[in-house]
């Protein structure tokens, strides 16, 4: 347990619905992220939260739209997705973005998109 | 941020020590060296990271060469349970430097 947590861990969506993933710390940190995982690719950071303002957006497509209404939840709303962003969806959590902060990563949600 | 080169892949028999070497030739003064893994299916674990002096913690140690551009984490009595992918990652401990992930090491511990 690393105080992170995600919901669900796995979800089947088709290209036209719409879903939220949702990450939860239990940490008190005060930054927030994002990252996917595609199957043989590195971990790619997609967005990152720090004070409940977004600092990093990594040309993520619009179809992926970040949420977060506070520091302890952040969220994912997915609309349209294309069977691509099958992949696994990780958020992490710091304290601060500088410094030698230590990221806490969640487990997880598996997504595919049929 | 400068750039890592790992081995893509090392062998271990449970109760060795595993050696997971780094190159990081291009590291600048600043930059922090971080280890992170990721067992299979799971989120990525922070490990130890280190500036140029050694470090240990309870999980493994990590030795940085004296010009900084290698380094090595090293797990003193491997177990099955330390089988995943170690990314060893170079990074400077300013605001909005975010970590980025390699292909890292899969380390496979074998009874």
């Amino acid at each position: 347990e690393t105080g992170v947590t995600q919901t669900p861990r796995h979800l089947v969506m088709g290209m036209t619905n719409k879903k939220s993933l949702k990450c939860e710390q239990h940490l008190g940190h005060n930054a927030m992220y994002w990252y996917k995982q595609s199957a043989k690719k590195p971990l790619e950071l997609m967005f990152v939260y720090s004070l409940e303002e977004r600092v990093e957006n990594n040309s993520v497509p619009s179809r992926f739209s970040p949420e977060c209404p506070n520091s302890s939840h952040l969220f994912l709303h997915l609309h349209t997705l294309q069977p691509e962003d099958s992949a696994l969806y990780l958020c992490a959590s710091s304290q601060g973005l500088g410094g030698t902060v230590e990221q806490f990563f969640g487990p997880g949600t598996r997504l595919t998109v049929l | 941020d400068a750039k890592t080169t790992q081995p893509p892949s090392m062998d271990c028999a449970e109760g060795r020590a595993a050696n997971l070497p780094c190159n990081h030739s291009t590291i600048s003064g600043n930059e922090y060296v971080y280890w992170y893994r990721q067992i299979h299916s799971q989120g990525p674990q922070y490990i130890i990271h280190g500036l140029k002096n050694n470090e240990t913690n309870e999980m493994a140690s990590l030795i940085i060469t004296e010009d900084r551009k290698s380094s090595t984490l090293i797990l003193p009595h491997a177990t099955l349970r330390d089988t995943a992918v170690y990314y060893c990652i170079v990074r400077a401990p300013r605001a909005g430097n975010m970590l980025t992930f390699g292909g890292g090491t899969r380390l496979m511990v074998k009874p």
